[in-house]
């Protein structure tokens, strides 16, 4: 099982520098999640989507977008990466039952650096 | 908006001791997660408590929620140097649509 799959592991960008942090999951989950980890910190929750063309803030959305064209796809987007976006990503995704959402599992993470 | 907090954020513990990890929200929840993880990975679920009450137990690691309290521990009993890595709280905020927030963290050391 593949489960939450991230790419890239790793970039580094250059100020001003736009990309894509692909995020795919094969478990057929309605909700999926982006978060990001500054070192030594927890988790702030970016954007998240409880299904197909439906997107919402977190807590942290500035300087990112999101869309959700499939139940399997969540892509994250930096448009003008800035150095207060280094930091690490998580891609998550949880399944929908009995009306609320059930465990999230993660993927591995990107580590993202804006130079 | 709900704000979850864990305490300690850092943990020092000698082998064979016991102790319990922290995690207030402030906000109405009756879901709550914990998870683990290790340095430079991912998060690993552990525990997922679905109710007030609700205690689960793996290994030497135990999980409780109070909803009324809006409280969760985690209990470490007889810590042994594997438990070593950081312990998030994560809660399931249920307003129109489910957010997961976590908590600070506890970051977890247990030396010989």
């Amino acid at each position: 099982n593949a489960g939450v799959t991230q790419t890239p592991k790793f970039r580094i960008l250059k100020i001003g520098q736009s990309m894509t942090l692909q995020c795919t999951q094969d478990m057929n989950h309605n909700y999926m999640y982006w978060y990001r980890q500054d070192p030594g910190m927890g988790l702030k929750l970016i954007y998240y989507s409880v299904g197909a063309g439906i997107t919402d803030k977190g807590e942290v959305p500035n300087g990112y977008n999101v869309s959700r064209s499939t139940t399997e796809d969540f892509p994250l987007r930096l448009e003008l990466a800035a150095p207060s976006q280094t930091s690490v990503y998580f891609c998550a995704s949880s399944s929908y039952r009995g009306g609320r959402n059930t465990e999230a599992f993660f993927g591995q993470g990107t580590r993202l650096t804006v130079v | 908006e709900l704000k979850v907090e864990q305490n300690p954020l850092f943990l020092s513990m000698q082998e064979g001791k016991n102790y319990t990890i922290y995690c207030n929200y402030s906000t109405t929840s009756d879901r709550l997660y914990w998870y683990r993880q290790d340095p430079g990975k991912s998060l690993e679920s552990l525990f997922v408590l679905l109710s007030n009450g609700a205690v689960k137990q793996e290994g030497r690691l135990m999980a409780s929620l109070d909803t009324k309290a809006r409280l969760s521990t985690l209990h470490i009993t007889a810590a042994v140097h594997d438990l070593s890595a950081t312990y998030f709280c994560a809660v399931d905020w249920h307003y129109n649509t489910d957010k997961l927030i976590f908590g600070t963290g506890t970051r977890l050391q247990v030396f010989p």
